[in-house]
């Protein structure tokens, strides 16, 4: 059973322009939450993170929004360049466990 | 800092081969490690993890098995290997707790002839 998910596959976006990336859970014992950037043949290097005492999440040009009553957060990147063009995992752990679990990913092309 | 080691970076394999993928950290103590495998155009699959020496969580079932003999020292192997073993296998670790991210290695292509 899946309980992260990202169900969108793909996403490709004009540089300059905003990206979202968006990311469902349903597990409500999960409380922190981190976004993975991955290019091909390497392993995913950590991106962002944010717990559930907290709704918003900035670093730069990433912002992470958690919507804990949806079940729903969201990584944006403004504005988006083409260096950004790579594969995002999400993924959500519980305070109580010592996994993580990830999305599928979503690959994101910015064209320039 | 802490810096993990993942080898081989590929490997090429005849099915029913053994197999031995290694992983070590550095400049940590007691981490919780992580196998996962990324099979093509899927999302991140955990196979094993460990909170310490010799402790070691399946996720799912396969005909692969982990093993940590030392704190920083994580092995995957298999005694044969089945076309489906084919995939990118990461290695990671990380300090539950203190919610800090897990950090992956680098992955090995596993690539079952």
């Amino acid at each position: 059973d899946q309980q992260v998910k990202q169900n969108s596959p793909s996403l490709s976006v004009q540089e300059g322009r905003i990206s979202i990336l968006n990311c469902d859970y349903t597990n409500s014992m999960f409380d922190y939450f981190l976004w993975y950037k991955k290019y091909p043949a390497e392993g995913p290097t950590f991106l962002i993170s944010i717990s559930s005492i907290k709704d918003k999440n900035e670093d730069g040009r990433f912002t992470v929004f958690l919507n804990k009553s949806a079940k729903h957060l969201s990584l944006h990147i403004v504005p988006s360049q083409p260096g950004d063009s790579a594969v995002y995992f999400c993924a959500a752990s519980a305070t109580t466990g010592n996994q993580f679990y990830f999305g599928t990913g979503t690959s994101l092309t910015v064209i320039p | 800092s802490q810096t993990i080691h993942q080898w081989p970076a590929t490997l090429v394999q005849p099915v029913g081969s053994p197999l031995s993928l290694e992983c070590t950290v550095e400049g940590t103590s007691n981490p919780n490690l992580y196998w996962y495998r990324q099979a093509a155009g899927r999302g991140l699959q955990l196979l094993f993890y460990s909170v310490g020496i010799g402790q070691i969580s399946s996720e799912v079932p396969q005909n692969l098995s982990a093993s940590r003999p030392q704190d920083r020292q994580f092995i995957l192997s298999s005694k044969k290997l089945l076309l489906s073993d084919s995939g990118f296998y990461l290695c990671a670790w990380g300090l539950f707790g203190a919610r800090q991210p897990q950090h992956f290695g680098d992955g090995t292509r596993l690539s079952i002839l």
